[in-house]
């Protein structure tokens, strides 16, 4: 299996512009998770899927953000409009199932907002 | 609420010197937990697990670690550090029993000096 796949690996945009991050999760995997880490803040869970179907956004920052699943092979965070305090690497995890407690992640999207 | 405290956000060792990364935990009911080794630029990838077997866990790389419920701790050791192990290490914790929250440790650099 080729992992969990994100597109960008890196994105530089300038505050305002809209950002969309891409993942693949494994097949299978009935979770997926959207992580941002920062220096400051160290790893955060932003959002989570279960079966496509958002279950819990509460870290999500603001409305500014936003997450798909249209289907089980594909997920979107999408970022509009972007801000410097944006600027993080932000992966995407997935897990095959409730009774894993182990997750599995892509290699990172690099955000730089100027 | 489940948590994870890792204690030093730095250590540097020598090459062929005993490693020691430190965690402890929070959890109202019995948890699972784990480590994870992030290197440059890339995800996280799982080191070890713990999911109520056996207290002394062995992963990869040749580290373990050992719960020890009396003292709430999951430290993280291998016996002789080398190069290829500067990396971070990320302590986690996620509640047994199906809840999905995987909560990080604010991480542990670890540096490994010829």
């Amino acid at each position: 299996d080729a992992g969990v796949i994100q597109s960008p690996r890196h994105e530089v945009t300038e505050m305002g512009q809209e950002v969309t991050l891409r993942c693949k999760p494994i097949s299978g995997h009935d979770y997926l998770f959207w992580y941002r880490q920062t220096m400051m803040r160290g790893l955060e869970l932003l959002i989570y899927f279960n079966n496509n179907v958002p279950i819990d956004d509460s870290g999500m920052p603001e409305d500014r953000f936003s997450a798909k699943m249209p289907n089980a092979s594909f997920s979107t965070l999408k970022i509009q409009p972007s801000e410097p305090r944006d600027s993080a690497v932000y992966f995407c995890a997935t897990r095959p199932d409730v009774n894993t407690g182990e997750l599995f992640f892509g290699e990172g999207s690099r955000l730089t907002v100027l | 609420a489940q948590s994870v405290t890792q204690l030093g956000s730095h250590v540097s060792v020598s090459e062929g010197a005993l490693v020691l990364l430190r965690c402890n935990y929070s959890s109202s009911v019995p948890p699972y937990l784990f480590w994870y080794v992030q290197y440059p630029n890339q995800g996280l990838q799982l080191l070890l697990k713990y999911t109520s077997a056996a207290t002394l866990v062995k992963g990869i790389n040749g580290f373990e670690a050992e719960f020890k419920k009396s003292e709430t701790s999951f430290h993280l050791t291998k016996p002789s550090a080398h190069m290829s192990d500067a990396a971070e290490y990320f302590c986690a914790v996620i509640r047994s029993g199906g809840y999905n929250k995987l909560i990080f440790g604010a991480g542990t650099r670890l540096a490994v000096h010829p």
